[in-house]
This record gives structure tokens, C-alpha cells and sequence, in this order.
């Protein structure tokens, strides 16, 4: 079946602008997470869901940063005002339930550059 | 608090065996380990359960040590296929939000 899918794989803005990530997970999981992931590190958590409910935002870098999943399944993750120091790579990961039994499936991830 | 792996990197050949460990300063409910090669998505490999249960698809082995809050994984006669970048990847409590080590990269020559 379909895996995670995220849009664009690419964005670039410029600093001041507004940008919308989307994250579609895998049909059927309840959970969706949202990670940034540094060049040569670890996915850095930022915020996940359970259905339509966040669960956790204590990873969420700033005021800036926000992100819904309205109907429980698609996912935005939105950046106002981005900085430069946003630049990353952006993963979102979906899983059957929030049971630290569960693997995550990760998509491949939007990069952002700001300039 | 980030879980800390070691090595950070480790470079092979063909045949060979590899150990990559995982500590962590908190309590574990689980450790999942997944593996990334270049400028693609991290891949689940397995999830290691308290009471000594594991949940995986590849063949790699691993220990989960509950009372030490360690974790090992365990690369044996390693293939070129095995190369990449290994992340640990502890539950913050009881749920799913993960927080990962900084990585192990891997690196199987002919």
C-alpha cells in the first residue's frame, strides 16, 4: 500500500515569508508525528496527534511554528515568518496507534531551505 | 533527555560484526532502532519491549538491558546493504513521541 507522503519534497523561500508543509500518513494510522532532522542528526520531535487532537507541541521551536490535523488524517505544518535558522529537513512519521509498541513509518521528508 | 549512542561511526568490511549501543538517563518503556541511508527516510528495523519481548522485521539482533537503560544492536557478518546511519529512539513516557540519539553511521566496504 501507499507509505507517508509529503508536499513539496522541495521549498524554497525567502525569509520573512510564510510556508505550509503537508503530511498524508499511511491509511488507517491514528497517530501522526512531525520531526525536523538536521544534517548528519537524529529526527528532532516537534509536535504529533492522536486523530484530530494534538497531543504534544512541547517541541515546537517557537510561536512561529504551528500545526493542525483537522479531520485526522492530513496534517500542515505551517511556519510564519520563517528564518534562515528554519532551514531543515522536515519529516512526518505515521503510526497504527501512540503504543511505544508501534513503528513509525516516516515520510521522505520536505526540505526547506530559507534564504 | 537525548539518548546517547556509541560509536559514532564505525567502518567494516564484508563479514564482519558490529555492535551499536544505546543509553539512556531515564527510565525505558522501549527502544526502537531505525536505520537511514543517504538522503532517504529513516526505516523501522525493531522495537525492543520491557520483559525482553522484540518486534522487528530484519535480521538484526539487539538487547535491551531495563535496569541499565541500555540497548545493543547487533550487526553479524555484516553486507554492503548494512550501511547507513543507525538511530536509537526512546518513548518520551508512555506514548510514541520519540526522542532519538544523534546516530551511529555504519559503513560496510567490499
Amino acid at each position: 500500500g501507499a507509505g507517508v507522503s509529503q508536499s513539496p519534497r522541495y521549498k524554497v523561500t525567502k525569509r520573512g515569508q510564510d510556508v505550509a508543509l503537508r503530511c498524508d500518513p499511511i491509511s488507517g494510522h491514528v497517530s501522526l508525528y512531525w520531526y525536523r532532522q538536521a544534517l548528519g542528526q537524529g529526527p528532532e520531535f516537534l509536535t504529533y496527534f492522536n486523530y484530530e487532537a494534538q497531543q504534544d507541541k512541547s517541541g515546537l521551536p517557537n510561536d512561529r511554528f504551528s500545526a493542525e490535523r483537522p479531520e485526522g488524517s492530513i496534517s500542515t505544518l505551517t511556519i510564519q515568518r520563517t528564518e534562515q535558522r528554519d532551514s531543515a529537513m522536515y519529516r512526518c512519521a505515521s503510526s497504527l496507534s501512540w503504543s511505544v509498541v508501534n513503528e513509525q513509518f516516516f515520510g521522505p521528508g520536505t526540505r526547506l531551505t530559507v534564504l | 533527555q537525548q539518548p546517547v549512542q556509541s560509536p559514532q561511526a564505525v567502518i567494516l568490511r564484508e563479514g564482519e560484526d558490529a555492535v551499536i549501543n544505546c543509553s539512556s538517563s531515564k527510565a525505558l518503556y522501549s527502544v526502537h532502532w531505525y536505520r537511514q541511508k543517504h538522503g532517504e527516510a529513516p526505516v523501522f528495523l525493531m522495537i525492543l519491549l520491557k520483559g525482553g519481548e522484540q518486534k522487528g522485521h530484519e535480521k538484526i539482533s539487539a538487547s535491551f538491558n531495563e535496569k541499565k537503560q541500555q540497548s545493543s544492536l547487533y550487526l553479524t557478518a555484516s553486507q554492503l546493504s548494512y550501511s547507513g546511519t543507525y538511530f536509537c529512539g526512546a518513548p518520551s513516557g508512555n506514548t510514541g513521541k520519540l526522542i532519538f540519539g544523534q546516530g551511529t553511521t555504519l559503513q560496510v566496504k567490499p
